[in-house]
């Protein structure tokens, strides 16, 4: 079992659209939870950090943090296509350093306009 | 401006021919760490470092050195070059406080013949 897991997509959206991106994690002593998007060719980005239960909210984007389910997800409102790229979901990783950093294989999103 | 630098952004090399790729960051990080990138496989771990002269391995290490000599460098070696190390790197770096987020480089786009 893979310890971070994505739907790798592809997940297509129409503009303005809410993206819904979903995340689920193997271990429960995992405690900090990221979101980066990559474009194509590119390096990663973060888009968004969360380390409580419940949703945080940064501008278009709102991470939603369920530890009880193990889940970690993130949503887009309001769509663009600029958003179409690769998204990367983080969790720290359960044995070793609390520093590591575990990835999932990534959701890549199309927004169509 | 902040930022992890890595070189060279591309290389091709043949089967057995020793290469250096470098990493430097100018944000005084403590945690610096590798990563290659396939796809379907997502970002795998090779080697990454707390601070200097203090290296651990990561998920993938088999075929890579590393070495923290300085804080700002963490340069990655492949002694002898496969094929099957055609890929994708990234360097990165953090704070290394809990939880804090990765800083990337822009990769460096390895092709081994």
């Amino acid at each position: 079992q893979k310890e971070v897991e994505q739907n790798s997509g592809p997940l297509s959206v129409p503009e303005g659209a809410i993206a819904s991106l979903n995340c689920t994690y193997s271990d429960r002593g995992s405690q900090s939870f990221f979101w980066y998007r990559q474009y194509s060719g590119k390096s990663p980005e973060l888009i968004m950090f969360i380390y409580s239960n419940g949703d945080k909210e940064d501008g278009r984007f709102t991470a939603q943090l369920n530890k009880a389910s193990q889940y970690v997800s993130l949503l887009i409102r309001d769509s663009q296509p600029s958003d179409s790229a690769t998204y990367l979901c983080a969790v720290t990783s359960p044995s070793g350093s609390a520093r590591q950093l575990t990835f999932g294989s990534g959701t890549q999103l199309t927004v169509l306009p | 401006e902040a930022q992890v630098t890595q070189n060279p952004r591309y290389l091709i090399t043949v089967t057995g021919k020793k290469l250096t790729v470098t990493c430097s960051q100018n944000m005084n990080h403590e945690y610096m760490s590798w990563y290659r990138q396939d796809p379907g496989l997502g970002l795998r771990q090779i080697y990454y470092s707390m601070n200097v002269e203090v290296t651990d391995k990561g998920d993938v290490p088999e075929g890579y050195k590393v070495s923290r000599k300085e804080k700002r460098n963490f340069p990655l070696i492949l002694e002898s070059p496969s094929p099957n190390q055609t890929s994708l790197y990234f360097c990165a770096s953090s704070p290394g406080i809990l939880g804090s987020p990765l800083h990337f480089g822009n990769g460096t786009r390895l092709t081994v013949t």
